[in-house]
């Protein structure tokens, strides 16, 4: 049972558009963290985001702890086809911050 | 950052023989290793907690006899997959946090091909 889910689950668009993936569970976090994989490899960290209603930009990317630390967001400002991939959300448990549940993951494909 | 690598990246076997895969962490010591699994298309699934000189904790559903993790050394856990069978192929990738354990840094998986 996924204790992370994540919307949408597909999400296909054109280059140039915006886009909001979500992460929403019922459990409280020490910690969020924002991943993309690529085909055939491990997944690649983001961003950590630690404080309830903290929001950290990476370029295109803004990033959002919800302030229950139960959810987050990743939006990105104009798509671009490399930002294709599927991206993944996990939580750190209190007990252990790094044993992290991922969440349910978003497969995002951006079209030239 | 800190490196992890597993070995070997990609394995084909046949049905009934055990596969062994190796992660390592390259440039810092882990207490902690965690092994996930992943199947096409979906997420990483937590599979068990590797620790250093002690047992293994499995997640809820995983067969402790199936996957056996051995955790010898500070920089070096296996996953061995005992009689492997067709519905065990599967992406298996692993991850050791840093002292803090706040920072968590991934290898780059091990895909497993069962005949």
């Amino acid at each position: 049972t996924q204790l992370l889910e994540q919307s949408p689950q597909f999400l296909s668009i054109q280059e140039g558009e915006n886009l909001t993936v979500y992460c929403n569970s019922s459990s409280v976090f020490s910690s969020l963290q924002w991943y993309r994989q690529e085909p055939g490899e491990g997944p690649v960290l983001l961003v950590t985001v630690v404080t309830g209603g903290e929001v950290k930009k990476l370029k295109r990317l803004t990033f959002q702890f919800g302030d229950a630390r139960k959810d987050s967001s990743l939006h990105i400002t104009a798509a671009q086809p490399g930002d294709t991939g599927l991206y993944l959300c996990a939580g750190a448990a209190w007990s252990s911050a790094s044993k992290i549940i991922f969440g349910s993951g978003t497969r995002l494909s951006i079209r030239p | 950052g800190a490196v992890v690598s597993q070995h070997p990246s990609w394995v084909i076997c046949k049905s009934g023989t055990s596969v062994k895969i190796e992660c390592r962490s390259l440039d810092f010591q882990a207490t902690t290793m965690f092994w996930y699994r992943q199947f096409p298309k979906q997420s990483l699934m937590l599979m068990a907690t590797s620790n250093e000189g002690s047992k293994a904790t499995y997640e809820q559903g995983v067969e402790k006899d199936k996957f056996l993790i051995n955790h010898a050394s500070l920089t070096l856990s296996t996953l061995t997959v005992t009689s492997a069978h067709p519905e065990d192929s599967s992406f298996y990738i692993c991850s050791a946090g840093d002292r803090e354990g706040w920072e968590l840094f991934f290898g780059e998986g091990s895909r497993l091909t069962v005949l």
